[in-house]
């Protein structure tokens, strides 16, 4: 595609429910990243893939939150027994490999009620 | 750890003046330096990538300066206009072999005609 798409641009769930974010990347980037956005802050790293394997999962916060990229494109972030403190906007870039130019979709805003 | 300041953290300036964002980080050893801009709500869009054997980019107006051994960028933005009021974040990636963006907080900046 001619960006980073992610989707929904919006997602309002209830405490302790799941939910499931997606992000399609740029066509041939084989880089791809999730990041959280709070209110007033900068994004925070949360995952890193490189083709289909996670190469840096350091920034997840806990065992709730789990991202797949099973055939090296489209990436889902899944996040269980959702909590008030998870909602941010979270944002999904890619590159065409590590440490190059980074592109961001339009994020996604989680809200937990 | 790498840690990324921007100062100032809001800047309201008259239309047509040149202006400067600052930016720092506390570890050397990048890749690149990437300068994005937000609008209110939405992704991060991509203005310029100084690589670390890099001491400036130019796109338009802008024009990003990197001064790696001391941990400083600027950013430059001639004859501003309304249209760039947004949030300037600056990012560095690469710190101790680490693919992953760090960002700082950002300078929300405003345009005034």
């Amino acid at each position: 595609g001619a960006g980073v798409s992610q989707t929904p641009s919006n997602k309002v769930t209830e405490k302790g429910k799941y939910v499931e974010l997606r992000c399609d990347p740029i066509s041939g980037h084989t880089a791809l990243y999730w990041y959280r956005q709070s209110l007033g802050q900068g994004p925070e790293f949360l995952i890193y893939f490189q083709g289909t394997g996670a190469a840096d999962d350091s920034g997840l916060p806990n065992d709730r939150f789990f991202a797949v990229r099973p055939e090296g494109s489209v990436s889902t972030l899944k996040i269980q027994r959702t909590e008030r403190g998870d909602s941010a906007v979270y944002l999904c870039a890619s590159s065409f490999t590590g440490n190059t130019e980074a592109f961001f979709g339009q994020g996604t805003r989680l809200t937990v009620v | 750890k790498q840690e990324v300041t921007q100062i100032p953290a809001a800047l309201s300036v008259p239309e047509g003046e040149n202006l400067v964002l600052n930016c720092s980080f506390t570890d050397s050893a990048i890749y690149n330096l990437q300068w994005f801009r937000q609008d209110p709500g939405k992704g991060l869009t991509s203005l310029l990538l100084i690589q670390s054997s890099q001491r400036e980019q130019t796109s338009g107006r802008l024009n990003a300066s990197l001064d790696k051994s001391s941990g400083r960028s600027t950013l430059y933005i001639a004859a501003s206009q309304p249209g760039d009021s947004a949030t300037y974040l600056c990012a560095v990636d690469g710190a101790s072999g680490a693919q992953k963006l760090v960002f700082g907080q950002g300078t929300r900046l405003t345009i005034n005609p």
